[in-house]
């Protein structure tokens, strides 16, 4: 995870938005994505973009991509309690393997 | 859709005992990959496997650990002589060969008395 970099922690109030950074190194990444892990479980895939793309839309959730200062963010709009959850940062190494480099992960709480 | 499948979900040993994890894929999905996630950190990457074939080990994944897929389908990781510094969770993730986003399961937690 040296290679990509997030916040490690946000709060957010119910109903406001949530927006999580993450920078990320190796210009060569094909595909940028966001996973989801809640205590004791394994990583839900969010949503992802493909490095060409700069936006990327899905239901409350909003993908930002600047490739040039490889910066990437993930929106949450209307945050609600279920939303709290540590948000993993992952880029798609190498070109052929696609095997994931991930950051530290940001830990959002979501206070009533 | 039965996503992947890992067992046991827990695994407590004595330092010193062996361990083998097991990772049943999407069934369709001819690559899968193996992850190691310690308290506070991201998923690091240890060896992945297309269909059959061990493809690529991490540096992480010293002589004590040991990797197969036999069949192309399921998949187990075996730690020898455990050391406290194994105690993580173990994630496998499968998916396709033409760059589609890896699916995980829900990991096997090892904790090393």
């Amino acid at each position: 995870g040296e290679d990509v970099e997030q916040s490690l922690f946000l709060s957010v109030r119910e109903g406001d938005s949530s927006v999580i950074n993450c920078t990320y190194t190796d210009s060569s990444s094909t595909y940028l994505y966001w996973y989801k892990q809640e205590p004791g479980a394994g990583l839900q895939l969010l949503t992802y973009i493909f490095s060409n793309m700069d936006m990327k839309q899905d239901q409350r959730l909003t993908v930002l991509l600047n490739k040039k200062d490889k910066h990437l963010s993930l929106r949450i709009a209307d945050t609600q309690t279920g939303d709290s959850a540590i948000y993993f940062c992952a880029e798609s190494m190498g070109s052929n393997d696609y095997k994931l480099s991930f950051g530290a992960g940001t830990t959002v709480t979501v206070r009533a | 859709d039965t996503g992947v499948s890992q067992d046991p979900r827990h695994k407590i040993t004595k330092r010193g005992q062996n361990v083998t994890f097991r990772c049943d894929p999407i069934s369709e999905h001819n690559r899968l990959y193996w992850y190691r996630q310690t308290l506070g950190q991201g998923p690091e990457f240890l060896t992945y496997f297309q269909n059959e074939a061990q493809l690529e080990k991490s540096r992480l994944l010293s002589d004590r650990f040991s990797a197969e897929r036999p069949k192309g389908s399921f998949s187990t990781l075996e730690i020898q002589r455990t050391e406290q510094g194994d105690s993580a969770m173990y994630l496998c993730a499968s998916t396709t060969t033409d760059n589609q986003p890896q699916h995980f399961g829900d990991g096997t937690r090892l904790s090393i008395l």
